[in-house]
């Protein structure tokens, strides 16, 4: 089985501008979940999307939103980048609830 | 809510030593308790996880974790450290108050010297 996959793996991008980060789930899993992961605040989750519906969310502001297609696929955008949005991005797929999460190897995005 | 606590950022044993990795959590509801190890340049992997059965845990590559309820701990073990072991290690918790997303502590550092 393939794992997840995520595109693209290196982004640079300045201030101001938006950004979109693609997630493709291991098959048959219909739960991705998002989390940035940066030096200062660790590892945060951003929300997780279920059959192409926001499930949950977590504490970031209006600019980070998702969403997720028919085919479980799933992608995040972030808008008005900031300096602070500089960070490692893992996607998560899994069947749902408390089963396995399986993560993808990451988008590195540098903001400058 | 729910928080987790690793103790020590930075861990360093000798090749064939014990390695001990320290979790505490705390939950409202039952929790659910997860180690993940990130290498360089990858994602996360499960190491293993306790979802209520078990308290003693066994994961892969030789690790193992027990739930203390009475103590709020999941600690990671391994008896004999291999230079292989040398990464990030993660603990998180999660449970139906959070929707399960995955709180994760802020890493512990794990050096294998030979």
């Amino acid at each position: 089985k393939a794992g997840v996959t995520q595109t693209p793996r290196y982004l640079i991008k300045t201030r101001g501008q938006q950004v979109t980060l693609s997630c493709s789930p291991i098959s048959g899993h219909r739960s991705v979940s998002w989390y940035q992961q940066t030096p200062g605040q660790g590892l945060q989750f951003l929300f997780e999307y279920f059959s192409e519906t926001q499930r949950n969310k977590g504490n970031f502001p209006g600019r980070f939103s998702g969403r997720q297609f028919s085919n479980s696929r799933s992608e995040m955008n972030v808008s008005t980048l900031e300096l602070g949005d500089s960070a490692l991005y893992l996607c998560a797929s899994s069947s749902g609830g408390v089963s396995e999460q399986f993560f993808g190897p990451g988008t590195r995005l540098t903001v400058l | 809510a729910q928080s987790v606590t690793q103790l020590g950022s930075h861990v360093s044993v000798s090749e064939g030593a014990l390695v001990l990795l320290r979790c505490n959590y705390s939950s409202s509801v039952p929790p659910y308790l997860f180690w993940y190890v990130q290498y360089p340049n990858q994602g996360l992997q499960l190491l293993l996880k306790y979802t209520s059965a078990a308290t003693l845990v066994k994961g892969i590559n030789g690790f193992e974790a027990e739930f203390k309820k009475s103590e709020t701990s999941f600690h990671l073990t391994k008896p004999s450290a291999h230079m292989s072991d040398a990464a990030e290690y993660f603990c998180a918790v999660s449970d139906s108050d959070s929707g399960y997303a995955l709180n994760f502590g802020k890493g512990t550092s794990l050096l294998v010297t030979p």
